[in-house]
């Protein structure tokens, strides 16, 4: 059975610029996560898709994040325009009971 | 104050000695507790749930006291591959499920 998988999983990008990560959890789960660690701290959750819905975003940093979960497969988060702050690595995770799965997650710098 | 929290270390180890990992929880919501390991560059991966009543899963024993809100990871026998980051993880039940993550803790095994 396939795991959680996102793409890309590093991506450069100039300060102004957009970027789209996307992550295909593992089917069947209802439930994916976007969390972000940023260097040096702990990792910190972004939203909470169960299928299409947004359950929680509370951890969206600020209007230039848009996450979307069309049909309730994949999910994608868009970043635009990107600022330097928002480097970090960007990890997906589903879960349908109990245990999350994470993805490789996506290395991003903004540069 | 961090809804988790943990000592960051590192804690550094000979091979073979015992090592215990605490973590404190804020939020009485809280439903379910794991322990994840991650390695350097790599997704965090679950290490073992823990349960009311304690668990073991080998070298490892995870305890939750509800009352103190409190949880603990114990590492006998440490392994040079148990050199990684540790993650405490609470899962918090407010109308929805969320993942708390607290900053993690690096054990690094020596020989």
């Amino acid at each position: 059975e396939a795991g959680v998988t996102q793409f890309p999983s590093h991506s450069v990008i100039e300060k102004g610029q957009t970027v789209t990560l996307r992550c295909d959890p593992i089917s069947g789960h209802d439930n994916l996560y976007w969390y972000r660690r940023v260097m040096g701290k702990e990792i910190k959750f972004l939203l909470h898709f169960v299928k299409e819905s947004k359950q929680d975003e509370s951890g969206m940093p600020n209007n230039r994040f848009l996450a979307e979960r069309t049909g309730g497969t994949y999910s994608t988060l868009k970043v635009q325009p990107a600022e330097l702050e928002d480097s970090g690595v960007y990890f997906c995770a589903s879960s349908q009971d109990g245990e999350a799965f994470f993805g490789q997650g996506t290395r991003l710098t903004v540069v | 104050r961090k809804e988790v929290e943990q000592d960051p270390g590192p804690f550094n180890v000979p091979e073979g000695a015992t090592v215990a990992f605490n973590c404190t929880y804020s939020n009485s919501a809280s439903q379910s507790f794991f322990w994840y390991r991650q390695d350097c560059r790599k997704e965090p991966k679950l290490l073992m749930s823990v349960y009311s009543s304690g668990n073991e899963d080998g070298r490892f024993t995870a305890q939750l006291n509800r009352a103190s809100q409190y949880i603990s990871l114990l590492i006998r026998d440490s392994k040079l591959s148990d050199s990684a980051t540790y993650l405490c993880v609470v899962n918090v039940y407010t109308g929805f499920q969320k993942l708390v993550f607290g900053t993690g803790t690096r054990l690094l095994v020596s020989p």
